[in-house]
């Protein structure tokens, strides 16, 4: 079975951009979720997408949205770039229903932003 | 609020046994996760708590109490190839949401 995948793996973009990022999930996985990875700050979650709908969201301002589509893969979008944006994101899938199985995520290898 | 504290570093020898420690605060508490990340890498996920107790898979361990709000990985005959960083998450009822700990950075030493 294929992993999480996620493309970009890198992108350098500069203040004041916009960028897109994509996450297919593990097939048959309906839940996606976003974080957002920084030295030393570890895994600040973004949000969380099942069935198409945004089931949870993080502390993030309104520049972060995403989406997902009824293939269950996923993307992320953030405008209006700004340097403390520049991190790794990662998003990771899992079965989304209820049970230990829900626990378990397994996450991309990241897309990796700088912003200049 | 919520809240999760896990120790910043740790460094034990190889063949040790190491515990890292967490301790959370959170509202609709449901399960206690630990997930491993090596450089320039993915975590992948280690285990899953929800009820009190030790639960063991391989050489690592992990033990949750809820009434302490506080859980523990233990790993047994440590290998330099566990050096890694070690990440405790809260998963909270009402939807999925896993909020993750800042991460222990395990350095295992001949």
């Amino acid at each position: 079975k294929a992993g999480v995948t996620q493309t970009p793996r890198y992108l350098i973009k500069t203040r004041g951009q916009q960028v897109t990022l994509s996450c297919s999930p593990i097939s048959g996985h309906r839940s996606v979720s976003w974080y957002q990875q920084t030295p030393g700050q570890g895994l600040q979650f973004l949000f969380e997408y099942f069935s198409e709908t945004q089931r949870n969201k993080g502390n993030f301002p309104g520049r972060f949205s995403g989406r997902q589509f009824s293939n269950s893969r996923s993307e992320m979008n953030v405008s209006t770039l700004e340097l403390g944006d520049s991190a790794l994101y990662l998003c990771a899938s899992s079965s989304g229903t209820s049970g230990r199985s829900d626990n378990e995520q397994f996450f991309g290898p990241g897309t990796r932003l700088t912003v200049l | 609020g919520q809240s999760l504290e896990q120790p910043s570093e740790v460094t034990a020898v190889e063949g040790a046994i190491v515990q890292i420690n967490c301790t959370y605060q959170t509202s609709g508490f449901y399960g206690l996760s630990w997930y491993q990340q090596h450089d320039g890498g993915a975590p992948t996920f280690l285990s899953y708590n929800a009820l009190d107790g030790l639960e063991e898979t391989g050489r690592f361990s992990s033990f949750l109490s809820r009434s302490d709000s506080y859980g523990y990985l233990l790993l047994q005959e440590l290998q330099m190839k566990d050096s890694a960083s070690y990440f405790c998450a809260v998963s909270r009822a009402g939807g999925f949401k896993t909020i993750f700990g800042a991460g222990t950075r395990l350095f295992v030493k001949a």
